[in-house]
């Protein structure tokens, strides 16, 4: 089982719509959450960290579970260049080795 | 551009051969982390130091993988004897020690 899991997808969605990503990790001792986009042949960049209380940047909001072991992306009102693929991210926190999902590929379609 | 730089960014070699790529990171960043990612699938960890120590290797990183952060500043990552399976974006990362990881753009290794 990987420690970090994620549906690939694609989600293949028409502009504007509203569109939820999900994941799971199974490491208890995770203390902080991310989400990373990365376009096609670049490198991740980071999109928001997730906090327990939710946070929202813009479009973007981000809920995690801790209980549930469980992350969450929302994204509201698509537009094109939201067309990426999301990566689910956990580490131990203090600056140690970041753990990747597989990554769920959005498509954002006129 | 004062962000993570790797060269190269391609790389083709043939089986057996080894290679080097190098990494420089933000300049007043003191961790420097190493990552591999293969087709479909997310970035797996495979070293880090924090200044010049290596603080940790994965089990992914075999004996014909070696990294060096000789004056804490810029790495290095040598792969010995390569191997098909060896074909991947290797990519780096820095922080300062807070949470936020700054990747840089890749080495992209093709083995034939």
């Amino acid at each position: 089982r990987k420690e970090v899991e994620q549906d690939p997808g694609p989600f293949n969605v028409p502009e504007g719509a509203t569109v939820a990503f999900n994941c799971t990790y199974s490491n208890s001792a995770s203390q902080s959450f991310f989400w990373y986009r990365q376009d096609c042949r670049k490198e991740p960049k980071l999109l928001m960290s997730v906090y327990s209380s939710g946070n929202e940047d813009g479009r973007f909001t981000a809920q995690l579970n801790r209980a549930s072991q469980y992350i969450s992306l929302l994204i509201r009102d698509s537009k094109l260049s939201d067309s990426a693929t999301y990566l689910c991210v956990v580490s131990q926190g203090g600056g140690n080795k970041l753990t990747f999902g597989t990554g769920t590929q959005l498509k954002v379609e006129l | 551009d004062t962000g993570v730089s790797q060269d190269p960014r391609h790389k083709i070699t043939k089986r057996g051969q080894n290679v080097t790529f190098r990494c420089d990171p933000i300049s007043e960043h003191n961790r420097l982390y190493w990552y591999r990612q293969t087709l479909g699938q997310g970035p797996e960890f495979l070293t880090y130091f924090q200044n010049e120590a290596q603080l940790e290797k994965s089990r992914l990183l075999s004996d014909r993988f070696s990294a060096e952060r000789p004056k804490g500043s810029f790495s290095t990552l040598e792969i010995q004897r390569t191997e098909q399976g060896d074909s991947a974006m290797y990519l780096c990362a820095s922080s300062s020690g807070q949470e936020t990881q700054y990747f840089g753009p890749g080495t992209r290794l093709l083995v034939l």
